[in-house]
């Protein structure tokens, strides 16, 4: 079956403090990995996505996130927190070959303390 | 581009009455998809559309529920009577492709 677990429901860091927020997928193809944010009252706003090539990706706002093939994991990754990090981070898994639906994991809060 | 964009941002109503979200995806894009997003289920993909034609509808919760895409610049999404339990954002995504690219969305509150 496929599909996409993100561990944590909510997470608070400090501001400053690093965060590493996981994710985990069962996938049968070759997966196209993402990382979308949500701040309040916004849509989803791609952060990162991975298919082949360096398992080390970089994406906006300073994330970065490792794929992790024999963990079947795609950790998302930043050096230090902002307040304006604050938000919902959802991890999800689709096919490369088309654009039919990816399937979203069920999001990790991210709250930052001053 | 614009981006995705999704009207209304909020819409109050009272039981029983119809309900029309519309969307306008990114030009070019081939792909559109109507997610709904509430506390209690999260995200969820309703219905999703390719090259204007419904491709899986099996997440449209019941037969209140219908979505149509006349065109490649314009979808809607109609609820038939409403419920509250309809309430929650309703957001609309596109996608040329893998990445999907979200709307704002709507925020609709049924009562």
């Amino acid at each position: 079956a496929q599909s996409v677990t993100q561990p944590d429901i909510h997470i608070t860091v400090s501001e400053g403090a690093s965060l590493e927020l996981r994710c985990n997928y069962s996938y049968g193809a070759t997966p196209y990995l993402f990382w979308y944010v949500q701040s309040p009252g916004q849509g989803l706003q791609l952060l990162l996505k991975y298919f082949s090539g360096d398992t080390l990706v970089q994406g906006i706002k300073g994330f970065e996130a490792e794929f992790k093939r024999s963990q079947s994991s795609f950790n998302l990754r930043k050096p230090s927190v902002h307040w304006s990090d604050a938000a919902e981070y959802f991890c999800a898994v689709g096919p490369y070959s088309s654009a039919s639906k990816i399937i979203f994991g069920s999001g990790t809060r991210l709250s930052i303390r001053p | 581009d614009a981006g995705v964009i999704q009207s209304p941002r909020h819409e109050v109503t009272e039981m029983g009455q119809e309900v029309t979200l519309r969307c306008k995806p990114i030009s070019g894009h081939d792909y559109l998809f109507w997610y709904r997003q509430t506390m209690m289920r999260g995200l969820e993909l309703l219905i999703y559309f390719n090259n204007n034609v419904p491709i899986d509808d099996s997440g449209m919760p019941e037969d209140r529920f219908s979505a149509k895409m006349p065109n490649a610049s314009f979808s809607t999404l109609k609820i038939q009577p409403s419920e509250p339990r309809d309430s929650a954002v309703y957001f609309c995504a596109s996608s040329l492709e893998s990445e999907q690219f979200f709307g704002p969305g709507t925020r609709l509150t049924v009562l």
